[in-house]
């Protein structure tokens, strides 16, 4: 599709489990992007980086916990999460941080009990 | 607070109709795009304006920027089935070193 990967692609997981999200982008983009998007609200940027640096940090709770080993692929590991977590979590990237146009993965749709 | 807001939040239309969505924005951009995500699936880039530009085309899709009124507008012309999805404006503004930021949507049901 859009060359932007995302898996899982459905997680259920309790409010004690450690689960990560996997964000993989096959278009030799140098940024990548967390956005959290709930029912019946904007899409919530979370996380930015460029080159394998965090450029932003939206003030998210620190139960998210985002990591870039490299330009392609992009995590989000999840710890201690509420049930208001539950939401689908998009990944995107772009040529540059700032760069016109963003590419979107499927997303996780995420379900804490 | 939030930069685009589009309008209406639904829409409902018969097929070959044209539906119109507008988008509006408080501070000055440098562009505004506007996305398509079908449900429960990640957003596709359709269009971008620049804020020197006022009017764009893409196939079926028109967008128009009056910067003036700080608002935009999506026009799809004879719509189909397929185009029932949701669509969002994002702006970018002016300033250096700041993020996409999206509105919360238009919901556009096409019936057959």
């Amino acid at each position: 599709e859009t060359g932007v990967t995302q898996t899982p692609r459905h997680l259920v997981m309790g409010m004690t489990n450690k689960k990560s999200l996997k964000c993989e982008q096959h278009l030799g983009h140098n940024a990548m992007y967390w956005y959290k998007q709930s029912a019946k609200k904007p899409l919530e940027l979370m996380f930015v980086y460029s080159l394998e640096e965090r450029v932003e940090n939206n003030s998210v709770p620190s139960r998210f916990s985002p990591e870039c080993p490299n330009s392609s692929h992009l995590f989000l590991h999840l710890h201690t999460l509420q049930p208001e977590d539950s939401a689908l979590y998009l990944c995107a990237s772009s040529q540059e941080w700032q760069g016109d146009e963003q590419f979107f993965g499927p997303g996780t749709r995420l379900t804490v009990l | 607070s939030q930069q685009g807001e589009e309008d209406p939040q639904a829409l409902s239309i018969q097929e070959g109709e044209n539906a119109t969505m507008n988008c509006s924005y408080k501070t000055s951009i440098n562009n505004l795009q506007w996305y398509r995500q079908n449900s429960g699936r990640g957003l596709v880039h359709l269009i971008l304006i620049r804020s020197n530009e006022r009017e764009k085309h893409s196939g079926r899709l028109r967008v128009t920027l009056d910067t003036s009124k700080k608002s935009s507008s999506l026009l799809i012309t004879a719509s189909r089935a397929a185009d029932t999805a949701s669509y969002f404006c994002a702006t970018r503004a002016n300033q250096a070193g700041t993020a996409l930021i999206f509105g919360k949507g238009t919901t556009l049901s096409v019936s057959s």
